[in-house]
């Protein structure tokens, strides 16, 4: 079976510019997860999603960053302007719909991405 | 909002050994505890996850305990390999009814033949 999928796999962009990161959860998960993986903060969630729908966002930075699910099979994080300090491991992971985490997540391989 | 501890010094141990790795965590007491194993390039992969009425959960060669009064889960390999190597993501329920995982910032793990 297909994991997590995410692209691109590296991104290397100017500051400034428009940054799109794709997921496709796996088949029957209804719950997606966005997270960063920095050196100095470790693993951190961003935004996630149950049935499609965003539930929780106040790990979103700021205003630059949004993320959208438009069908169950798709979701995209997307940053706008980017910005050195949004220079980061970023993972999608997905999970069957369960309360309070007692369900284990899958996660992608990660985008790193670098804001030169 | 939950602090997760674990050490953040690499820990070097013989090949047959058995590793153990500690997640102390503050404040509330999660309901559900998972512990992730991180190789290089790759993204975290489930092993275990322990609920708060279970003092003990083992799997093949891993066992992991969770201590609620000493706010603590231990993470323990047995008969180490050095294909065991890796950073190892202790990972709690982030409150309040929500999906989300809080992570710790792992330990990183060298089994040495």
């Amino acid at each position: 079976d297909a994991g997590v999928i995410q692209s691109p796999r590296h991104e290397v962009t100017e500051m400034g510019q428009e940054v799109t990161l794709r997921c496709k959860p796996i088949s029957g998960h209804n719950s997606l997860f966005w997270y960063r993986q920095t050196m100095m903060r470790g693993l951190e969630l961003l935004i996630y999603f149950n049935n499609n729908v965003p539930i929780d966002d106040s790990g979103m930075p700021e205003d630059r960053f949004s993320a959208k699910m438009p069908n169950a099979s798709f979701s995209t994080l997307k940053i706008q302007p980017s910005e050195p300090r949004d220079s980061a491991v970023y993972f999608c992971a997905s999970s069957l719909r369960a309360g309070r985490g007692n369900q284990p997540q899958h996660f992608g391989d990660g985008t790193r991405l670098s804001i030169l | 909002s939950q602090k997760i501890e674990q050490n953040s010094e690499a820990l070097n141990i013989q090949e047959g050994k058995t590793a153990t790795l500690t997640c102390n965590y503050t404040n509330y007491s999660p309901a559900y505890l998972q512990w992730y194993r991180q190789d290089p390039g790759r993204g975290p992969v489930f092993l275990l996850l322990i609920r708060e009425n279970e003092k003990e959960k083992r799997k093949e060669r891993l066992k992991v305990t969770f201590d609620t009064t000493l706010k603590q889960s231990l993470f323990h390999i047995t008969a180490s390999q050095p294909a065991d190597s890796a950073t190892y993501l202790c990972a709690l329920d982030s409150g309040g009814g929500a999906d989300g995982l809080t992570f710790g910032k792992g330990t990183h793990l060298i089994i040495q033949p």
